[in-house]
């Protein structure tokens, strides 16, 4: 089934720790992406890759990183610069092209909590 | 600057009703329209669309409307049901050739409420 897969569903990080969001997708979608969700503030976009080895800072992008090695995958990892990582994180992949076909997939997300 | 606005956080229908989410923008360049529905603790899906060439799109129960003049868009749900019961984000996306067409920005979503 194609799709695209976040893990972990919960992780719990000390503060002052790094830590890495897993995602994947076979839908073989060039453009993945990453938002934050807190409540009040609808989806927020941290970063987003059109190309592999290429990506671009969406408009929260201080306090994380991410790569984009290959096709299939988006890391994205909250830093200890991140001031408030406690958040619900989505992952999100679409196709691009000329075409208006520019619905995006989501994973089912990763819940984040800073102990 | 909230370029996508959704300026109800809740709302709440009977059951049969219809139920109207209603969606602003200020960014002129946005050409392309969709909404998503969230459940709590998973990722939102995509319901329906509208491209800016049109001022409506049908799909079952669920039709947007755009008003393009007035940078609003809707979302109507006929009849409402029990199960439409989620948080509804309405996004935008602007096609500026290159690589940046397909970037969605979010409103903040509202709640949809449909008692039995």
């Amino acid at each position: 089934d194609g799709g695209i897969t976040q893990s972990p569903k919960y992780l719990f990080r000390k503060e002052g720790q790094n830590v890495t969001l897993s995602c994947e997708q076979n839908l073989n979608h060039d453009a993945m992406y990453w938002y934050r969700q807190d409540p009040g503030q609808g989806l927020r976009l941290i970063y987003y890759s059109q190309i592999v080895n290429d990506f671009q800072k969406g408009d929260i992008a201080e306090g994380y990183s991410v790569s984009r090695e290959k096709k299939e995958s988006f890391p994205l990892t909250v830093t200890s610069a991140q001031k408030n990582p406690t958040a619900f994180y989505l992952c999100a992949s679409s196709s691009t092209g000329g075409s208006l076909d520019t619905e995006a997939f989501f994973g089912q997300g990763t819940r984040l909590t800073v102990v | 600057d909230q370029q996508v606005k959704q300026n109800s956080p809740s709302l709440s229908v009977q059951e049969g009703r219809i139920s109207i989410l209603n969606c602003d923008y200020t960014n002129s360049m946005f050409d392309y329209f969709l909404w998503y529905k969230k459940y709590p603790a998973e990722g939102p899906t995509f319901l329906i669309s509208i491209s800016s060439i049109k001022d409506k799109n049908e799909d079952g129960r669920f039709t947007v409307f755009l008003n393009k003049s007035a940078k609003h868009l809707s979302l109507h749900i006929v009849p409402s049901q029990p199960g439409d019961s989620a948080v509804y984000f309405c996004a935008a996306s602007a096609y500026a050739g290159g690589t940046s067409y397909g970037k969605l920005t979010f409103g903040q979503g509202t709640i949809l409420t449909v008692h039995p």
